[in-house]
């Protein structure tokens, strides 16, 4: 069964920081990965989609890269400001279904 | 419409009634997935339609759960005897095809808050 986890849980810093933001999986075998964000009562907002045969995707401010082999993606984004404070989610492709982590909560402060 | 449509956008009710959310996706979008959020958990899969059929539900938590598609759009999750625990996020997301492929790209509606008294 896939397991998708995310680290930090949360995490709080100073407006200009560069983050890094981390999602493993347990099971290789799929087909993209994608990262959303989710700002409080609201939807899914997509940020990015890594497809199967792709190593990372860049728009803007943020990269996220892909290894599948180890399980793992990162997301990166380079000077944080306040408008990045949301709750960020990976989320595998699974066949046909997606299979989310668990988010990590960020808060940018000035 | 431009994207994903869920109606009620709150619903607040009484536990032991019944709760019907309803979604209507993307025109010409054959896969339709229902999402629950719940605090503190993380979102999880509930039940997957390509047309009218339905061949994963594996995600709905009771038999208190039920869905149905309709004409290959509207979508309606019923939830009977609703219990304090189902008080959720109820999020469902469309697609042009089902699959691996970049045509099975995900539009998610803005989530129906259930709230169970």
């Amino acid at each position: 069964k896939q397991e998708v986890t995310q680290i930090p849980a949360a995490l709080s810093v100073p407006e200009g920081e560069n983050l890094v933001l981390n999602c493993s999986f347990t099971d290789s075998a799929i087909y993209n990965l994608q990262w959303f964000r989710q700002d409080p009562g609201k939807g899914l907002t997509s940020l990015l989609l890594i497809q199967s045969s792709q190593r990372e995707q860049t728009s803007g401010r943020l990269n996220a890269s892909l290894d599948k082999s180890s399980g793992r993606s990162t997301l990166y984004i380079a000077a944080s400001q306040p408008g990045d404070s949301a709750t960020y989610l990976c989320a595998v492709w699974d066949t046909d279904k997606l299979i989310f982590g668990t988010g990590t909560r960020l808060q940018v402060f000035p | 419409g431009a994207g994903v449509s869920q109606s009620p956008s709150n619903k607040v009710t009484e536990k032991g009634k019944d709760v019907e959310l309803r979604c209507d996706p993307i025109s010409g979008h054959t896969a339709l997935y229902w999402y629950r959020q719940s605090l503190g958990q993380g979102l999880e899969f509930l039940i997957y339609f390509q047309g009218n059929s339905a061949p994963d539900k594996s995600g709905l938590p009771s038999d208190r759960f039920s869905a149905e598609r309709t004409g290959g759009s509207v979508s309606t999750l019923t939830i009977q005897r609703t219990q304090q625990e189902d008080s959720a996020v109820y999020l469902c997301a469309s697609s042009l095809v089902s699959g691996g492929s970049a045509g099975a790209f995900r539009y998610f509606g803005a989530g129906t808050r259930l709230s169970v008294l």
